[in-house]
């Protein structure tokens, strides 16, 4: 099947620093590509659209100048945490989607990336 | 406001009898609807879809049931295994105000399968 790979998969850094978060297809093209965040003990939360060769598209309430992505090629799209703060700890989770629309519409998830900022 | 819900939190069921998950959604634009399972620490694994022209749809111990009148659906686990003890989300699939298709999440039921 479909496999999307998210490095890195766990990430400790000092508060004030940037850190950059990878989405990759690996075995298909990825025209939308999509930015998760979970909280302890809720739902997935939809961060922001991402397709490729435009900019994203960020849900309210999610600073675009602080979480930054980039979808630079169908393959690849980029998630940078920056001058990120303790309040930004938390588990960041990319989909692919390999087709527009349903009914053939499965999203693939990578495998997240547990961010802890000290 | 919470589009797709996940009433229940938690589930507990003795395993090789029947786990059923529920789902109710209020947004009537959506038009395919998925299960993941999720392990600790990791990204959510698909499960199981069914498109909203359907009713049910059975992929071996996981079937999964929509009402499009009454805006449920479940999935039905049987028999259950211990291995099937995870935090299960629906989601639901729909044109979002951006022009794209969007998935919506529950906030998921965690399932644990007594041996």
């Amino acid at each position: 099947g479909a496999v999307v790979s998210q490095h890195p998969s766990r990430v400790i850094c000092k508060s004030g620093t940037s850190v950059k978060i990878e989405c990759r297809s690996l075995d298909f093209q990825a025209t939308t590509m999509f930015w998760y965040r979970q909280f302890p003990k809720k739902s997935l939360m939809l961060m922001a659209t991402s397709n490729e060769g435009s900019k994203a598209t960020y849900e309210q309430g999610v600073e675009k100048d602080k979480f930054l992505i980039n979808h630079a090629s169908l393959t690849l799209s980029t998630l940078t945490v920056t001058s990120a703060h303790p309040e930004d700890s938390s588990f960041y989770i990319c989909s692919a989607r390999a087709l527009t629309g349903p009914p053939n519409t499965e999203a693939f998830f990578g495998q997240g990336t547990r961010l802890t900022v000290v | 406001d919470q589009q797709v819900k996940q009433n229940s939190p938690s589930l507990s069921v003795q395993e090789g009898r029947i786990s059923i998950l529920n789902c109710d959604y209020t947004n009537s634009m959506f038009d395919y609807f998925l299960w993941y399972k999720k392990y600790p620490a990791e990204g959510p694994t698909f499960l199981i879809s069914i498109s909203s022209i359907k009713d049910k749809n059975e992929d071996g111990r996981f079937t999964v049931f929509l009402n499009k009148s009454a805006k449920h659906l479940s999935l039905h686990i049987v028999p259950s295994q211990p291995g099937d003890s995870a935090v299960y989300f629906c989601a639901a699939l729909g044109p979002s105000g951006a022009g794209s298709y969007q998935l919506t999440f529950g906030k998921g039921t965690k399932l644990s399968v007594i041996p």
